[in-house]
């Protein structure tokens, strides 16, 4: 199957700083890619939606100002959560679409852990 | 909006036997797939089956089968011969297929934990 890679697997970081997480499609090309947020013994929850070349779209409750998502190629997509604070530490998927547009493929995830 | 409802929280089945893990769903589509992904341990999502809703025919990979009534949005999961290694939360999950090739994203049910015990 599709591989999706993420990374970091694993951040730890003072509060009020910022965090880049990559998602990249390894061996395909994905037009869209989606941010997930999974708390402990939860499901997971869509945050928002990265189309390449254009602005994401992001669910609602959710900040854009402080989850910035870029999807600047057809392989890459960054969530950068700013000025992270402990409420954000959470734990964090991203998936991208297969060419045919019927499976989602997930990264390995990103836990987040602010001081 | 469509809802995706998991009502077992936990279950669990003896090595070798098999377990039927529930999944129904509320939608106004006529056209869309239906998902069951594991997360073990790791909580790396692994697809573990997919449906689409115009076929008919049920699903099956390998030890991994489902039975879709459509009619009564109903979209259970069977484990047969179960093993260790499928200890895992169970997610189901539901696609709206959009027209033009655009991707629908996943709406998750709340999960099931699904311990196999030896």
């Amino acid at each position: 199957g599709a591989v999706v890679s993420q990374h970091p697997s694993r951040v730890i970081c003072k509060s009020g700083t910022s965090v880049k997480i990559e998602c990249r499609s390894l061996d395909f090309q994905a037009t869209t890619m989606f941010w997930y947020r999974q708390f402990p013994k939860k499901s997971l929850m869509l945050m928002a939606t990265s189309n390449e070349g254009s602005k994401a779209t992001y669910e609602q409750g959710v900040e854009k100002d402080k989850f910035l998502i870029n999807h600047a190629s057809l392989t890459l997509s960054t969530l950068t959560v700013t000025s992270a604070h402990p409420e954000d530490s959470s734990f964090y998927i991203c998936s991208a679409s297969s060419p045919n547009n019927e499976k989602l493929f997930f990264g390995s995830g990103t836990q987040l852990s602010v001081l | 909006a469509q809802t995706v409802t998991q009502s077992q929280p936990e279950m669990s089945v003896q090595e070798a036997e098999t377990v039927t893990l529930s999944c129904t769903y509320d939608t106004s589509e006529s056209n869309y797939y239906l998902f069951w992904y594991k997360q073990p341990p790791s909580r790396q999502m692994i697809l573990v089956i997919r449906q689409e809703a115009y076929k008919q025919q049920n699903a099956t990979e390998n030890r991994f089968s489902v039975n879709f009534q459509k009619a009564a949005k109903s979209f259970s999961l069977k484990i047969s011969d179960s093993q260790l290694g499928d200890t895992a939360m169970y997610f189901c999950a539901f696609m709206k297929h959009l027209n033009g090739g655009s991707q629908g994203n996943l709406i998750f049910g709340k999960g099931t934990k699904l311990s196999v015990k030896p």
